[in-house]
């Protein structure tokens, strides 16, 4: 039972360098998100997705992009890799049910990039 | 949204109980509270959630003010495995998609 998994665990780019960043799950969950975590801080929503073929964004989506055409899969995408998007990324997933019937996140264990 | 004030940081005794509190003055009635902690900078870690009644399993209680204005999670034996930074959060609710709003939480030190 893998959970939800990330690649890479690390990486350097070089400013205005693009790279994807990978995650899959083999729960069979609907909904998946992609957070990033600056260092002291909390996590911030970049996107989510409810299904596959359905994406939506986050509080911080500026500078990625999403895709999810299976619904194991949700990579994220960086176009022109910026500074300010050094950070720990996090993907996550749940079965995102009604109101009442609302399951636990699980979390990836995250991949730490760095842009210089 | 409802939004969570939570002490930055808090120290507790290892064998202790840990009493993290939690205030979500603004959480309306169908907005369920739920605990995260995370170690190290791993990914977080589900730990519970409640609506109203007081909650308990295998990790944690989770105790709710009648008024449903705060909360305090409790870790009956605290050990040194459980420094983490812990996270309340209230759940948004928009549309069809149901998301987590994190805040900077409690980092929660234990000690021998």
């Amino acid at each position: 039972n893998a959970g939800v998994t990330q690649t890479p665990k690390f990486r350097i780019l070089k400013i205005g360098q693009s790279m994807t960043l990978q995650c899959t799950q083999d729960m069979n969950h609907n909904y998946m998100y992609w957070y990033r975590q600056d260092p002291g801080m909390g996590l911030k929503l970049i996107y989510y997705s409810v299904g596959a073929g359905i994406t939506d964004k986050g509080e911080v989506p500026n500078g990625y992009n999403v895709s999810r055409s299976t619904t194991e899969d949700f990579p994220l995408r960086l176009e022109l890799a910026a500074p300010s998007q050094t950070s720990v990324y996090f993907c996550a997933s749940n079965e995102g049910q009604g109101l009442t019937l609302w399951y636990g996140y699980t979390f990836g264990s995250g991949t730490r990039l760095t842009v210089v | 949204d409802a939004k969570t004030t939570q002490p930055p940081s808090m120290d507790c005794a290892e064998g202790r109980a840990a009493n993290l509190p939690c205030n979500h003055s603004t959480i309306s009635g169908n907005e369920y509270v739920y605990w995260y902690r995370q170690i190290h900078s791993q990914g977080p870690q589900y730990i519970i959630h409640g609506l109203k009644n007081n909650e308990t399993n295998e990790m944690a209680s989770l105790i709710i003010t009648e008024d449903r204005k705060s909360s305090t999670l409790i870790l009956p034996h605290a050990t040194l495995r459980d420094t983490a930074v812990y996270y309340c959060i209230v759940r948004v609710f928009t549309g069809t998609a149901s998301k987590l709003t994190f805040g900077t939480g409690t980092r929660l030190q234990v000690t021998l």
